[in-house]
């Protein structure tokens, strides 16, 4: 299985920081990567897809870049309804691998 | 827009078998995949496995000896079995819809809200 490492699991910004959260691949798996935000109780959401792609209907502060192993995720400009659980997820091999997630609190 | 919705017991005594159906509110009988995630408490998202309209599944290899992933085209409807459950299968568990376009897109696109699924006696 291709392993996801997410980091930070945590943190706190303020509104309207620049938020940055990584995530790293056991292997290399071009640019098969999708983010998702979740928030408790409700349906994860896909926000980018391919690793840079922005999903229809998405808010343009939400961004992703990187390939091979190394990728990031950005929130331009953190929103108080941006409070939620990120995670990353590979689709290069089976079986599908989600990053262990990156809980993104407001200060 | 379409809809997915999980159903079953939300209450499994150990030993037993979990059951959980999802509905599509469309047709089921498009080319993509439609999978079950589950998410213990407290834990990330985990991929359990998925079905396509034809039948054919795919499964995570750390549950594969006890997952079944069933389909029934005339009710829109896919299906999850896992026996000889345990508490460490304590989990929310989600349907979501896998959307594939060669070297466009490949991501779980639409999902529904989720089921808790408690194993105790």
């Amino acid at each position: 299985d291709i392993q996801m490492t997410q980091s930070p699991s945590s943190l706190s910004a303020s509104v309207g920081d620049r938020v940055t959260i990584t995530c790293q691949a056991s292997q290399d798996i071009s640019n098969y990567l999708n983010w998702y935000q979740h928030k408790p109780g409700k349906a994860p959401k896909l926000l980018i897809y391919a690793a840079s792609n922005l999903e229809t209907g998405v808010p343009s502060r939400f961004s992703g870049s990187g390939s091979g192993t190394d990728f990031t995720f950005t929130i331009s400009s953190l929103e108080p309804e941006d409070i939620a659980t990120y995670y990353c997820q590979q689709y290069d091999n089976l079986p599908h691998t989600f990053g262990g997630g990156t809980k993104v609190e407001i200060e | 827009q379409v809809h997915l919705q999980e159903s079953g017991p939300g209450l499994v005594k150990p030993s037993g078998t979990l059951s959980l159906t999802c509905t599509v509110s469309d047709s089921i009988r498009t080319s993509n995949w439609w999978s079950w995630v589950r998410q213990p408490p407290g834990k990330g998202l985990e991929w359990i496995g998925e079905i396509y309209h034809s039948g054919s599944t795919n499964y995570s290899p750390s549950l594969k000896s006890r997952v079944t992933i069933s389909v029934d085209k005339s009710k829109d409807q896919f299906s999850l079995r896992l026996n000889s459950v345990t508490a460490a299968d304590t989990a929310v568990y989600f349907c979501a819809r896998r959307i594939t376009i060669f070297e466009v897109i490949d991501a779980f696109d639409i999902w529904g809200p989720g089921t808790m699924v408690t194993v105790s006696s």
